[in-house]
């Protein structure tokens, strides 16, 4: 059971470049949700799909796209990498609504 | 969703049980109150939440106060490896007044000390 893989752990791209980071769960999970931390600071919501096939924006999805393919995954994506995307991607999970979140170990994403 | 307000930081020795505060004066009748904590750079764990009983947990306690307008994360025994960012989040309860994704604010920093 490994609750929720993100894949890659560390990332860098130059900027321009595209990449996609994925979310994985196997606790069959309604709720998934992508996080941005930047150093310092706290997490920032940037998109988040509350069930299959449903996806909507939070705080921050600017430069970002995501893809709920599945229950299982939710994939999010930088078409035109830029440098003040350079952070940690945190993805997590929430069983169903009020039942706390599950957080993936992050995605550490270097823009050069 | 109501704002929250805690201390940037708090020592606590190790064995000592850590009590934590959280001030949520805006927060209404259908917010829960959550705790979360981050350990280092990994993601953040949830620990517990109430709506307006205290609850406990294998991890902690959560007393919320009778107005619902504070409350206390504690820890009975606190070890180094409790040393986190603790963030309080309040979330508004029901889904028919709109689903709501955690806001995370900047937390409290819990250095435990040996």
């Amino acid at each position: 059971n490994a609750g929720v893989t993100q894949t890659p752990k560390f990332q860098v791209l130059k900027t321009g470049q595209s990449m996609t980071l994925q979310c994985a769960q196997d606790m069959n999970h309604n709720s998934m949700y992508w996080y941005r931390q930047d150093p310092g600071m706290g997490l920032r919501l940037i998109y988040y799909s509350a069930s299959e096939g449903t996806t909507d924006k939070g705080e921050v999805p600017n430069g970002y796209n995501v893809s709920r393919l599945n229950k299982r995954e939710f994939s999010l994506r930088l078409e035109s990498a830029a440098p003040s995307q350079t952070s940690v991607y945190f993805c997590a999970t929430e069983r169903e609504y009020n039942y706390g979140y599950t957080f993936g170990s992050g995605t550490r994403l270097t823009v050069v | 969703d109501a704002k929250t307000t805690q201390p940037p930081s708090m020592d606590c020795a190790e064995g000592r049980a850590a009590n934590l505060p959280c001030n949520h004066s805006t927060i209404s009748g259908n917010e829960y109150v959550y705790w979360y904590r981050q350990i280092h750079s990994q993601g953040p764990q949830y620990i517990i939440h109430g709506l307006k009983n205290n609850e406990t947990n294998e991890m902690a306690s959560l007393i919320i106060t009778e107005d619902r307008k504070s409350s206390t994360l504690i820890l009975p025994h606190a070890t180094l490896r409790d040393t986190a960012v603790y963030y309080c989040i309040v979330r508004v309860g029901d889904m028919d007044t709109g689903r709501r994704a955690l806001t995370f604010g900047s937390g409290t920093r819990l250095q435990v000390q040996p």
